[in-house]
């Protein structure tokens, strides 16, 4: 059981390069959740997945896409980097534990944009 | 005014003390109250959780909910360098969509030997 992972673990992109990054659980967790974590910042969310084939927006979804196409995944795509997208990118899974929904996250990606 | 206020410290203190670590909220319809710990260039991870108001103890750890204020704390007794981290507050309304997480910026925390 590796819980949730992420690939890459670190990426440097040009401005306007395009990229995925990938996220995939083993838990058979129905949501699934992308964030970016900035100095100051704390974790904002950019998308988020109640289920195969669903995606909604956060709270910062500009410039990015996403897909889950299947259960266990959930891609994140910049179409057109840019360096304001220069962070740490989280994912998460939500369970139900004890009765409280809760998240596991990955253990990030590092993206810097030149 | 952001939903959850964090002081972001950063927090130093002598190995032993107690630490209390705080979150604030404006949305009363919160009902869960989460605490992550996260250390430097890792994920979150799930450190506390609690259903409503009162406390809930897990040996050194002790995390208290006051609705009535809108204020949740965690405590840290006997502190550790190895409790040095990053700690989260988080939150949520309930399930659904409306189970998705609030965070706190979170409290950088240094304990030293």
């Amino acid at each position: 059981n590796a819980g949730v992972t992420q690939t890459p673990k670190f990426r440097v992109l040009k401005t306007g390069q395009s990229m995925t990054l990938l996220c995939a659980q083993d838990m058979n967790h129905e949501y699934m959740y992308w964030y970016r974590q900035d100095p100051g910042m704390g974790l904002r969310l950019i998308h988020y997945s109640v289920g195969e084939g669903t995606t909604a927006k956060g709270e910062v979804p500009d410039g990015y896409n996403v897909s889950r196409l299947k259960k266990q995944n959930f891609l994140l795509g910049l179409e057109s980097a840019a360096p304001s997208q220069t962070s740490v990118y989280f994912c998460a899974s939500r369970t139900r534990l004890a009765g409280i929904e809760t998240q596991y996250f990955g253990p990030g990606t590092r993206l810097l944009v030149l | 005014q952001k939903e959850v206020e964090q002081d972001p410290g950063p927090l130093s203190v002598p190995e032993g003390a107690i630490v209390s670590l705080n979150c604030t909220y404006s949305n009363s319809a919160f009902q869960y109250f989460m605490w992550y710990r996260q250390y430097s260039r890792k994920g979150p991870e799930l450190l506390m959780y609690t259903y409503s108001s009162g406390n809930k103890e897990d040996g050194r750890f002790t995390a208290q909910v006051d609705k009535s204020s809108k204020y949740i704390s965690l405590f840290i007794r006997d502190s550790q360098p190895s409790d040095s981290a990053t700690y989260l507050c988080a939150m949520s309304e309930s399930g659904g969509s409306q189970g998705n997480l609030i965070f706190g910026k979170g409290t950088k925390l240094s304990v030293k030997p």
